[in-house]
């Protein structure tokens, strides 16, 4: 199957610091990636999709100022919590889907990365 | 918002069948059923998906039901690896495109 990675798998920074987490398909291309948190022993919450060459489209109560995210090519999504605070410590996950997949096609999940914020 | 209702939890004794159901009594004609799981602080993994036909793969067994109100993965023989928290989707979703949206799940806790 298709491998997604992201980076870094676990990051550890200062409140008021901004973190930037990588999502890349590593074996094929991927026009739409996603973005989910997951908070301790709760399930994952889609954050946004993230669509090459435009703007994300954010889920309702998610701040697009807070989580930027850029999808500048067809590889690489990037997930940047800006001015982070300790209730942004969560897992973050990406997935990507491949293109020309068909709505029915599934998803590929990265590894997710734990950021925890001091 | 998950369309699916799925138990909290579920044991399984080892080399045994887990059966895992899932409830999407307000699925449409045209969404499929999705099954992935999640080992503890890993990204979620497919396991397999149907839209009305019984499927199987080389992970598991999908059985929907003929009115398409409800599913049971099947695992034929868990191992301890298998343990997990087992999310069924109903995608795609004709009024939101292509995200997925999770539930709750089941953890599934195989025992030796």
């Amino acid at each position: 199957g298709a491998v997604v990675s992201q980076h870094p798998s676990w990051v550890i920074c200062k409140s008021g610091t901004s973190v930037k987490i990588e999502c890349r398909s590593l074996d094929f291309q991927a026009t739409t990636m996603f973005w989910y948190r997951q908070f301790p022993k709760q399930s994952l919450m889609l954050m946004a999709t993230s669509n090459e060459g435009s703007k994300a489209t954010y889920e309702q109560g998610v701040e697009k100022d807070k989580f930027l995210i850029n999808h500048a090519s067809l590889t690489l999504s990037t997930l940047t919590v800006t001015s982070a605070h300790p209730e942004d410590s969560s897992f973050y996950i990406c997935s990507a889907k491949q293109p020309f997949a068909g709505a029915t096609k599934e998803q590929f999940f990265g590894p997710g990365t734990r950021l925890t914020v001091l | 918002d998950a369309k699916t209702t799925q138990p909290p939890s579920m044991d399984c004794a080892e080399g045994r069948a887990a059966n895992l159901p899932c409830n999407h009594s307000t699925i449409s004609g045209n969404e499929y059923v999705y099954w992935y799981r999640q080992i503890h602080s890993q990204g979620p993994q497919y396991i397999i998906h149907g839209l009305k036909n019984n499927e199987t793969n080389e992970m598991a067994s999908l059985i929907i039901t003929e009115d398409r109100k409800s599913s049971t993965l099947i695992l034929p023989h868990a191992t301890l690896r298998d343990t997990a928290v087992y999310y069924c989707i109903v995608f795609p979703n004709p009024n939101t495109g292509n995200q997925f949206y999770f539930g709750t799940g089941t953890s599934l806790t195989v025992i030796p």
